[in-house]
């Protein structure tokens, strides 16, 4: 069965450094990947999508790649700053109903000032 | 424009009791996904609806069941509550399916079952 894999442990970094955050699938080939934001609380916010024909994708501080023959996607946080601590979500869809995201347990980032 | 909406915030039910959650999607859009995120993982797909119809089901048991409204609107039904149904329900509204769109995702509902 499909199965999505994120960093359980806590990513601890100080502040202005990069953060780097791994999402491993394995079982199927997505036709494309998102990331979500979550704070405790509240649900999830997107933030990027990235197409399995796209090798990596920007936005500000963001960037994120997608490696179909590693079947592993990184979401950088560059000049990273204690607002961006909170949980990070990798969401490929299911192979089998593109609308279903199958969500990553997610990894928490914590930005040290 | 007026986002994701979900009611209540947080509800607590006992063991065997019935509990209807609502979502009120973000305006302009025609599907509607239903999750469930237990404390420290990620959201669990339930179902999906598109225009009225379920399209799509997660592995959850039947006692499990939602409508979706002429509106838009959705709610998410659940019989014969287990402790383990104890969660955080999150609703999320997009513009079609299958097409990569993001998902706009509301507060969510905290379901205590004692």
């Amino acid at each position: 069965s499909q199965k999505i894999e994120q960093n359980s442990e806590a990513l601890n970094i100080q502040e202005g450094k990069t953060a780097t955050l791994t999402c491993n699938y394995t079982n199927y080939s997505p036709a494309y990947l998102q990331w979500y934001r979550q704070d405790p609380g509240r649900g999830p916010v997107f933030l990027l999508l990235i197409r399995e024909n796209e090798k990596e994708k920007r936005k500000e501080r963001l960037k994120v790649t997608f490696d179909t023959t590693l079947k592993q996607s990184l979401f950088h946080i560059t000049a990273s700053q204690p607002a961006d601590s909170a949980t990070y979500l990798c969401a490929p869809p299911s192979s089998s109903n593109t609308g279903k995201l199958i969500f990553g347990q997610g990894t928490t980032l914590q930005v040290k000032p | 424009e007026t986002g994701v909406t979900q009611s209540p915030t947080h509800l607590i039910k006992t063991r065997g009791q019935q509990v209807t959650l609502r979502c009120s999607s973000q305006s302009g859009h025609n599907t509607v996904s239903w999750y469930q995120q237990a404390l420290g993982q990620g959201p669990q797909f339930i179902f999906q609806y598109y225009r009225e119809e379920e399209n799509g089901r997660g592995n959850f048991p039947p006692r499990f069941s939602g409508l979706q409204f002429p509106n838009y609107s959705s709610e998410l039904n659940v019989n014969a509550l287990e402790l383990d149904d104890s969660a955080l329900y999150l609703c999320a509204s997009s513009f079609s399916y299958g097409r990569g769109g993001e998902q706009f995702f509301g507060p969510g509902t905290r379901l205590t079952v004692l």
